[in-house]
């Protein structure tokens, strides 16, 4: 069965600086989707990036970057020039094609002024 | 993207009563999933809601207590039956476009309270 792992239940960073939010994950599929969603205190899962394990190249989506290690089966997610508005419970999940999300536990990122 | 909607936004119910929670969605989907999120846990599939036929359950959730309905590609609804304090939790529906290059989008929530 697939396993996700965040191993930070909680992050702490300062405005305008960079974080790093790390996830592990356990397949033996070689085709498989990586997501990070931020969950505010709204709820309202909100999906912040996407990584095809085909693609050797990480996604970038702004101020937001993946750092997709394969072989390792990592895929933590940087955030630069954090602001205030960034603070969230994150989720690392992992998706074989056509199939269900599976979830870490989260990370509860905290940003401060 | 797909814009989904749930209704209700939240609920406090008594003890061994049932709630039905709509998921509505705006364009047609490939799938539909309904999530259950305990406070301060992560998500867990509860069920993939299939068109016109019974919906998978998950290891651990049971048809008889989780009825869940599909009858379009926009629509689904889940039961939560006979309801006890540990079925409060936040309830989320979820779906996989096509349209949308399989991207996987979520509703708001059900915020549920079992007293």
């Amino acid at each position: 069965a697939q396993t996700v792992t965040q191993s930070q239940p909680e992050m702490s960073v300062q405005e305008a600086e960079t974080v790093t939010l790390s996830c592990t994950y356990d397949t033996s599929e070689s085709d498989y989707y990586l997501f990070w969603y931020k969950q505010p205190p709204s709820r309202q899962m909100i999906l912040v990036i996407r990584q095809e394990a085909y693609k050797q190249q990480n996604a970038t989506e702004n101020r937001f970057s993946v750092n997709f290690q394969k072989a390792a089966k990592s895929f933590s997610l940087k955030i630069s020039d954090s602001q205030l508005g960034d603070a969230a419970m994150y989720f690392c999940a992992y998706r074989r094609n056509g199939n269900k999300l599976v979830f870490g536990a989260g990370t509860i990122l905290r940003v401060k002024s | 993207s797909a814009v989904i909607s749930q209704k209700p936004s939240r609920d406090i119910c008594q003890r061994g009563t049932s709630l039905t929670i709509q998921c509505q969605v705006d364009s047609q989907v490939t799938m539909m999933f309904w999530y259950r999120q305990q406070p301060g846990q992560s998500l867990t599939l509860i069920a993939t809601a299939n068109q016109g036929s019974e919906a998978t359950y998950e290891s651990g959730f049971v048809i008889d207590k989780f009825p869940i309905s599909r009858p379009n590609l926009t629509f689904s609804t889940l039961t939560v039956s006979n309801m006890s304090p540990e079925d409060s939790s936040i309830y989320l529906c979820s779906v996989v476009s096509w349209m949308a290059d399989n991207e996987q989008f979520f509703g708001p929530g059900t915020r549920l309270t079992v007293l």
